[in-house]
């Protein structure tokens, strides 16, 4: 039973343009959602995050979209640069969880 | 300051054997996570314990895998006997309780059982 769910295994994207990364999640009560960046032999980094009382949230490069009636957000990079090619890990907790629950990462290549 | 700490980083086993990973949290942080990473799955919660008490071991795939957080600064995950299934990486990470959702990770432990 798959709560969050990022459905592209694999995404490539030229530098400098705009990656979108995708996520799912079929739970109504998360109302946290997180993103972390793995490189390879490292592990998971924290990367940006978004409440569920907000749409959107920037940092930088980064920014989080949170649709909460289609139970979708989007992680937006641009522009796109090639130390951003990692995997990258959507999550969501909820009020009182103390746990985060991943997805199935994707994999983005950045080529210059 | 000293990230969350995991050995081995490889371990490559014979099927049937004692498998033990290790974790030694962030100083201070009071919330340990055990997760799997598989192509399948992604990220896997199996255990995770609050001020060295198991909470939640619905993850624990079968009896074969076991964990125990004797103190504040390590855990281990045990599995005995492993099979060749469990080749995966396997993560450690830590947090401190009441102080946000985001969890901090080790490097990992890559395991393959052959």
């Amino acid at each position: 039973d798959q709560q969050v769910k990022q459905n592209s295994p694999s995404l490539s994207v030229q530098e400098g343009r705009i990656s979108i990364l995708n996520c799912d999640y079929t739970n109504s009560m998360f109302d946290y959602f997180l993103w972390y960046k793995k490189y390879p032999a490292e592990g998971p980094t924290f990367l940006i995050s978004i409440s569920s009382i907000k749409d959107k949230n920037e940092d930088g490069r980064f920014t989080v979209f949170l649709n909460k009636s289609a139970k979708h957000l989007s992680l937006h990079i641009v522009p796109s640069q090639p130390g951003d090619s990692a995997v990258y890990f959507c999550a969501a907790s909820w009020e009182g969880a103390q746990k985060l629950v991943f997805g199935q990462g994707t994999r983005l290549t950045i080529n210059p | 300051d000293a990230g969350v700490i995991q050995s081995p980083r490889h371990e490559v086993t014979e099927m049937g054997q004692e498998v033990t990973l290790r974790c030694k949290p962030i100083s201070g942080h009071n919330s340990l996570f055990w997760y799997r990473q598989t192509m399948m799955r992604g990220l896997e919660l199996l255990i995770y314990f609050n001020n060295n008490v198991p909470i939640d071991d619905s993850g624990m795939p079968e009896d074969r895998f076991s964990a125990k957080m004797p103190n504040a600064s390590f855990s281990t995950l045990k599995i005995q006997p492993s099979e060749p299934r469990d080749s995966a990486v396997y993560f450690c990470a830590s947090r401190k309780l009441l102080s946000g959702n985001t969890i901090y990770f080790g490097e990992g432990s890559w395991l393959t059982v052959v």
